[in-house]
């Protein structure tokens, strides 16, 4: 079935380089996409979400970027902090699909190094 | 805003006992909830979808006299595993999302369940 994955299982930057963590999706009647950080032994945290109506969206040190053409979704992170390690996931929907589900990707981790 | 509070956050309890994990909405109205397994060093493998006032959904291979889920109000729901053994040791978490297309899910931070 469609699903969604991700390139890179792992991640390490250097604390103060920008991160980029990338997303790739089958479906394309997917037009609502979101980005969760998930900390150890926590629940996923929401950071942002992008309609398929636009190709970016800026939140505070992140970026989504969203290419329709390939169905690529990617995350950055500016001047990567310590406190941005944790593992990411990306979900699609359909804005159509009133209260479904999304389908999450594996999730990248994330490790910022000193 | 949009918070959802899980709880009980870890348990430990001998096999064959019952476990029930809440999830709460706390200002908003969750139209539907969802609950998740999730094994470690892996991604959210969802387990049911319920709506408020319905029977819950489950996913295919997950047994739902096993996993009972109750979504009686706008702003409850909960889990509970029923004659819980080892194997169902895991990291619960529950989500929530209102009304209206292209709501992002909120989670709560999850229940830790450990069956000895």
């Amino acid at each position: 079935g469609e699903s969604v994955g991700l390139h890179l299982p792992t991640l390490s930057v250097q604390e103060g380089d920008n991160s980029i963590i990338n997303c790739a999706y089958s479906n394309s009647a997917s037009d609502y996409f979101i980005w969760y950080k998930q900390e150890s032994g926590k629940g996923p945290q929401f950071i942002i979400d992008i309609r398929s109506n636009m190709d970016k969206r800026q939140g505070q040190r992140v970026t989504v970027l969203l290419n329709k053409t390939v169905k690529h979704l990617s995350l950055q992170i500016a001047a990567t902090q310590p406190g941005d390690s944790a593992v990411y996931f990306c979900a699609e929907n359909m804005s159509d699909n009133y209260g479904q589900n999304f389908v999450f990707g594996p999730g990248t981790r994330l490790s910022v190094l000193p | 805003g949009a918070v959802v509070s899980q709880h009980p956050s870890w348990v430990i309890c001998k096999s064959g006992t019952s476990v029930k994990i809440e999830c709460r909405s706390l200002d908003f109205q969750a139209t539907t909830m969802f609950w998740y397994r999730q094994f470690p060093k892996q991604s959210l493998m969802l387990m049911a979808t319920s709506n408020e006032g319905s029977k819950a959904t489950y996913e295919q291979g997950v047994e739902k006299d096993k996993f009972l889920i109750n979504h009686a109000s706008l702003t409850l729901s909960t889990l509970t595993v029923t004659s819980a053994h080892p194997e169902d040791s895991s990291f619960y978490i529950c989500s929530a999302t209102g009304q209206g297309a292209s709501q992002p899910q909120h989670f709560g931070d999850g229940t830790r369940l450990s069956i000895l």
